[in-house]
């Protein structure tokens, strides 16, 4: 399997703040990697396919970037409707692997 | 528009099954893979497996081996997941979701998933 690990686990942030989440595969996966946004209790929405290219409908606040092993989310000033958890997950392999999120909540 | 929806939720006993699905709309069933997810309380999404709708065949990941069987119906465009032997560690939030295929910008095709149900609670306990 892929292993794939975010950082940080969690952040604290305020609006209109600029916020990085990396993540990392275990082995090179191009760039088969994919974002979600996810709230709880509900299920996740794609945000970025294909390590930097942005879902329709997506604020173009959230970008990213990286190919190979370590990627990026951006999201360059972050709104009240942002605060939620962020998963990466490689489309390298047919079983895909998520990242363990990365939870944004309010400063 | 592109709908899944799941079937309701569910209390189960330990060492019970628990059968879950995805009813498709909106698009050919057929032209996407479906995938089986889970969420147990506090954790990551874990891919359980998926089902070729074309054909039936499915890939389990290895910790459901032996528990898992995914079908689908292609006369009612639904997907089926059942896990056996069910105890606490398999209590959870489970999605099914479409694996879509398209075209990346200067990089060839990928795989996203685009769609997803709404969740299904399956809660084990005694």
């Amino acid at each position: 399997d892929i292993q794939m690990t975010q950082s940080p686990s969690s952040l604290s942030a305020s609006v209109g703040d600029r916020v990085t989440i990396t993540c990392r595969a275990s082995h090179r996966i191009n760039s088969y990697l994919n974002w979600y946004q996810q709230k709880p209790g509900k299920a996740p929405t794609l945000l970025i396919y294909g390590a930097s290219s942005l879902q329709s409908g997506v604020p173009s606040r959230f970008s990213g970037s990286g190919s190979g092993t370590d990627f990026t989310l951006t999201i360059s000033s972050l709104q009240p409707e942002d605060f939620a958890t962020y998963y990466c997950q490689q489309s390298s392999s047919t079983l895909i692997t998520f990242g363990q999120g990365t939870r944004v909540d309010i400063k | 528009q592109v709908h899944l929806v799941q079937s309701g939720a569910e209390v189960k006993k330990p060492g019970a099954s628990v059968k879950v699905s995805c009813r498709t709309s909106g698009y050919p069933f057929t032209d996407y893979p479906i995938y089986w997810l889970r969420q147990a309380p506090g954790q990551r999404l874990e891919c359980m497996g998926w089902v070729n709708t074309v054909n039936g065949k499915v890939e389990i990941s290895q910790k459901f081996q032996g528990r898992l069987t995914m079908t689908r119906d292609t006369s009612t465009n639904t997907a089926y997941m059942v896990l056996t032997s069910l105890t606490s560690a398999d209590t959870a939030l489970y999605f099914c979701a479409r694996y879509y295929l398209g075209v990346v910008r200067g990089k060839g095709t990928a795989n996203w998933f685009d769609s997803w149900g709404q969740g299904t609670h399956v809660v084990v306990s005694s």
